[in-house]
């Protein structure tokens, strides 16, 4: 079953505008933790935000804050002032405890194309 | 510099001839993991070591083997590799809990005749 669903496979913002990228996800657990990624055209994995289960505020970094709903499920990943090196493949990813100890799971991503 | 960091990069090989991928960290983390990515499916997890000596299978284990002997490495064992295992490979490394960020290496392409 898809745990992590990304339904946008490519979007496209103008620059300086504000975009929102959606991640809803399923588990029946109620410890664990939310990540978005960055992936740019060179390859690297770019750690951008982090929201844990138990957090009641959303959590902001710089220009990236995520909307959790977490009765819905939901952990929106909102990049305000976008900027043309914000041109990238994004991913959402939760990371759950099991038996064994932490297993992370990523959605298929969403391609973000900045235009100028 | 705090890193991780993968060997080889780039790797051609032929259907049933057994790799290692090389993963190592210096940042005395615990957690260590490997992902493949593939077009339209994202990150998917194959193995992950919760410590030295400690191993568990992701989502996508088969045809793959790791070892987790020392705390810095966790190498990727392909015994004999299959032309469905073409992939963007990448290992990652954390400290332990559920917010810890996982610090990825740079991946290694490889492509499997």
């Amino acid at each position: 079953a898809q745990k992590i669903t990304q339904t946008q496979p490519g979007m496209f913002v103008q620059e300086k505008e504000a975009v929102t990228l959606d991640c809803t996800y399923d588990t029946s657990d109620q410890s664990y933790g939310l990540f978005w990624y960055k992936q740019p055209s060179s390859g690297e994995m770019i750690f951008l935000i982090y929201q844990g289960s138990y957090d009641e505020q959303n959590a902001t970094e710089g220009r990236y804050s995520l909307n959790f709903q977490k009765a819905r499920k939901s952990a929106n990943l909102v990049i305000s002032a976008s900027q043309l090196g914000d041109s990238a493949m994004y991913f959402c990813a939760m990371r759950e405890l099991y038996t064994g100890g932490f297993k992370t799971i990523f959605g298929a991503g969403t391609r973000l194309f900045v235009k100028a | 510099e705090a890193q991780v960091t993968q060997n080889p990069r780039y790797l051609i090989t032929v259907t049933g001839k057994k790799l290692t991928v090389t993963c190592s960290q210096n940042m005395n983390h615990e957690y260590m993991s490997w992902y493949r990515q593939d077009p339209g499916l994202g990150l998917r997890q194959i193995y992950y070591s919760m410590n030295v000596e400690v191993t568990d299978k992701g989502d996508v284990p088969e045809g793959y083997k790791v070892s987790r002997k020392e705390k810095r490495n966790f190498p990727l064992i392909l015994e004999s590799p299959s032309p469905n295992q073409t992939s963007l490979y990448f290992c990652a490394s954390s400290l332990q809990g559920f917010g810890e960020t996982q610090y990825f290496g740079p991946g290694t392409r490889l492509l499997v005749l």
